[in-house]
């Protein structure tokens, strides 16, 4: 059974990084799955981040492209989320999300709980 | 991006009743690429449903998904007490993949 599981700092200055880590565990993180990061405010509802497969490939959304990138570590079963110069509307629920489908067509699956993360000086 | 609109926004039902939640998108969806999650207070959403009608491992059958190209529903057969929550759909067929702003279904 694959578990997700964020971590990071809880608080983050403004103009500052954001970076978050997602283990995976319970299963093979070298498998054909795609690995993604979601983001969750009252003001923007979930809003999805970007993407990484097991080969290091990334797709992002276009309104963070500039300020993300997703990274993988697959000797620690890892996957990572740096998002710079955050402001005040970063502040969300960061989840880590595997997609169900190899393809890079997925609906996501399974989920980790959740991390709270505040832009605040 | 392809925009996702829910409605209604909230759905006011006792156990035991049929509910019936929207979701239409702002240009036909790709292979039908539609999801369905459930959300709870402090936790993550769950998957219900894919592909528009495909259920998820472990949902119970009372939960079904129908539609295609811009407009979705999901319907709860007879509602139990741990189906009210928040509703979310999500289309996967283009990118930026994008959810719909959810339905609270709370209890009448």
């Amino acid at each position: 059974q694959v578990q997700l599981q964020e971590s990071g700092p809880r608080l983050v200055k403004p103009s500052g990084t954001l970076s978050l880590t997602c283990a995976v565990s319970g299963g093979s993180f070298s498998s054909s799955n795609w690995w993604n990061w979601v983001r969750q405010s009252p003001g923007k509802g979930l809003e999805w981040i970007g993407e990484i497969n097991h080969s290091g490939s990334t797709n992002y959304n276009p309104s963070l492209k500039s300020r993300v990138t997703i990274s993988v570590d697959k000797s620690k079963n890892q996957f990572s989320l740096i998002l710079s110069s955050v402001i005040a509307a970063d502040t969300a629920v960061y989840y880590c999300a595997r997609e169900a489908d190899s393809s890079g067509w997925g609906a996501f699956d399974i989920w980790g709980q959740g991390t709270m993360v505040i832009v605040s000086s | 991006e392809t925009v996702l609109t829910q409605s209604p926004g909230t759905l006011s039902l006792s156990p035991g009743e049929r509910a019936t939640l929207s979701c239409r998108a702002s240009q036909s969806v790709i292979s039908n690429n539609l999801a369905w999650y459930q959300q709870k207070p402090g936790q993550a959403p769950r998957l219900l449903i894919s592909g528009a009608s495909s259920r998820a491992t472990g949902i119970p059958d009372r939960f079904s998904g129908s539609g295609s190209g811009t407009d979705f529903t999901l319907t709860i057969s007879r509602l139990e007490p741990e189906d009210f929550a928040v509703y979310y759909c999500q289309q996967y067929g283009s990118s930026p993949g994008t959810f719909g702003q959810g339905t609270q279904v709370e209890i009448k």
